[in-house]
């Protein structure tokens, strides 16, 4: 078992839908990551929030909304998503210092129909 | 600058032999380097890391062995068993321009392992 809870575990949705993906941890970490991962590649940073302030946005689309509401948690909204956005959404935590190793949850799969 | 390259891209291994996968770098900012393992259905687990200042680390039947000079450093695997049988990333860290609390994660492209009984 992770220390980094990602829920659901499986998503499918339309494009015109609105759904949230939910990441726990309470390992005391003050960096939390949003990354998406396609099929034998590997995880593309998306979004960095530091001490519940977001510091890095990878160039990634509007239709992809992140949220810290407190240090142990992390969300992202998504709303009107594409085809091409369907892949394993993985989540992650890391101490807060900049050479630290990340742990990362199991990950929400998702599918667009 | 900031990739990390990664060999084989899939490995077959009878049980008990060793597996060896091998990463190269040139950003000589990096200054962590993880391995993660990865199961089907999974996010990466961490399995080992090591810092440039040390040559080689070992956990169970584990072992990263650092080539500072070479740019290079790769993952021994002891013992291979069918479990082990997963994809695996070497990946290196680095500060973010100015120094933050947290870092970028640069990943190789992933070795496929497969461990035959």
């Amino acid at each position: 078992d992770t220390e980094v809870t990602q829920t659901p575990k499986h998503l499918v949705m339309g494009m015109t839908n609105k759904k949230s993906l939910k990441c726990e941890q309470h390992m005391g970490h003050r960096a939390m990551y949003w990354y998406k991962q396609k099929a034998k590649k590997p995880p593309e940073l998306m979004f960095v929030y530091s001490y519940e302030k977001l510091s890095i946005n990878e160039s990634v689309p509007s239709r992809f909304s992140p949220e810290c509401p407190n240090s142990s948690l992390l969300n992202l909204h998504l709303h009107a998503l594409q085809p091409e956005d369907s892949a394993l959404y993985l989540c992650a935590s890391s101490q807060g210092q900049d050479n630290q190793p990340q742990h990362f949850g199991d990950g929400t799969r998702l599918s667009i129909l | 600058q900031q990739q990390v390259k990664q060999s084989p891209q899939s490995l077959i291994v009878q049980k008990g032999g060793i597996s060896i996968i091998n990463c190269a770098y040139e950003n000589t900012a990096f200054d962590y380097f993880p391995w993660y393992q990865q199961f089907p259905g999974k996010g990466p687990a961490l399995l080992i890391a090591i810092r440039p200042d040390v040559s080689e680390k070992k956990e169970g039947r584990f072992t990263i062995s650092f080539n500072k000079s070479a740019k290079q450093f790769s993952l021994h695997i002891m013992d291979s068993q069918p479990g082990d049988s997963a994809t695996y990333f070497c990946a290196a860290i680095t500060s973010f321009a100015g120094g933050t609390s947290y870092g970028k994660l640069t990943f190789g492209q992933g070795t496929i392992l497969t461990v035959h009984p």
